[in-house]
């Protein structure tokens, strides 16, 4: 079945640092991607809308120059965390739409820790 | 405006039946799912119903839709340890458009 990829499952840094998380779609090609980030009290909240090609649809109150997104090929999408905080630590996971049944792939997550 | 509301957990005893409750205010919601997070994973797609149906089976799982209430609930015959995960209601207008998700209901199974 279709399988989407995240790297890195677990990330530490430090705080004024970025870190980059991908997520690629490896069984199809995938036009658009969502991502997503997890609250600790399981609530899980879209961020963006990922599109291949053009800028990405951010949901109100999501910062835009924080969190960055790339979405440059078709397999392949991009969430950058500029300069992040303790505040931004939390489980993002994405997901890909496959293109011909509409259905919904999700990612493994990836736990981002900032110190 | 969006929002879709479950509560937070749920233990039932091991060979009973669960039942996971959602609400969701939408009323143009087209498609209703329900997602299953085993810890430290991502998300795995259950089941769907659509709007215009009423309920869904599928193995040990049922989906019934009340949409007057705007009432979705998921039933899981025969409960397993292996069931033991946190379940997702979820709505998207669409096949293409976001999906809102809810809160999450954590099941934990007892002997």
């Amino acid at each position: 079945g279709a399988v989407v990829s995240q790297h890195p499952s677990r990330v530490i840094c430090k705080s004024g640092t970025s870190v980059k998380i991908e997520c690629r779609s490896l069984d199809f090609q995938a036009t658009t991607m969502f991502w997503y980030r997890q609250f600790p009290k399981q609530s899980l909240m879209l961020m963006a809308t990922s599109n291949e090609g053009s800028k990405a649809t951010y949901e109100q109150g999501v910062e835009k120059d924080k969190f960055l997104i790339n979405h440059a090929s078709l397999t392949l999408s991009t969430l950058t965390v500029t300069s992040a905080h303790p505040e931004d630590s939390s489980f993002y996971i994405c997901s890909a739409r496959a293109p011909r049944s509409g259905e919904l792939f999700f990612g493994e997550g990836s736990r981002l820790t900032v110190l | 405006g969006e929002d879709v509301e479950q509560s937070l957990f749920l233990s039932v005893r091991e060979g009973d039946s669960s039942v996971i409750n959602c609400t969701y205010t939408d009323s143009s919601s087209t498609y209703l799912y329900w997602y299953k997070q085993e810890p430290g994973a991502g998300l795995q797609l259950l089941t769907y119903i659509f709007s215009n149906m009423d309920m869904k089976q599928d193995q040990r799982l049922t989906v019934l839709l009340n949409k007057k209430d705007k009432h979705l609930s998921l039933r899981i015959a025969d409960t397993q340890t292996g069931d033991s995960a946190i379940y997702f209601c979820a709505e998207s207008y669409s096949s293409a458009s976001k999906i809102i998700f809810g809160s999450g209901t954590r099941l934990s199974i007892r002997p």
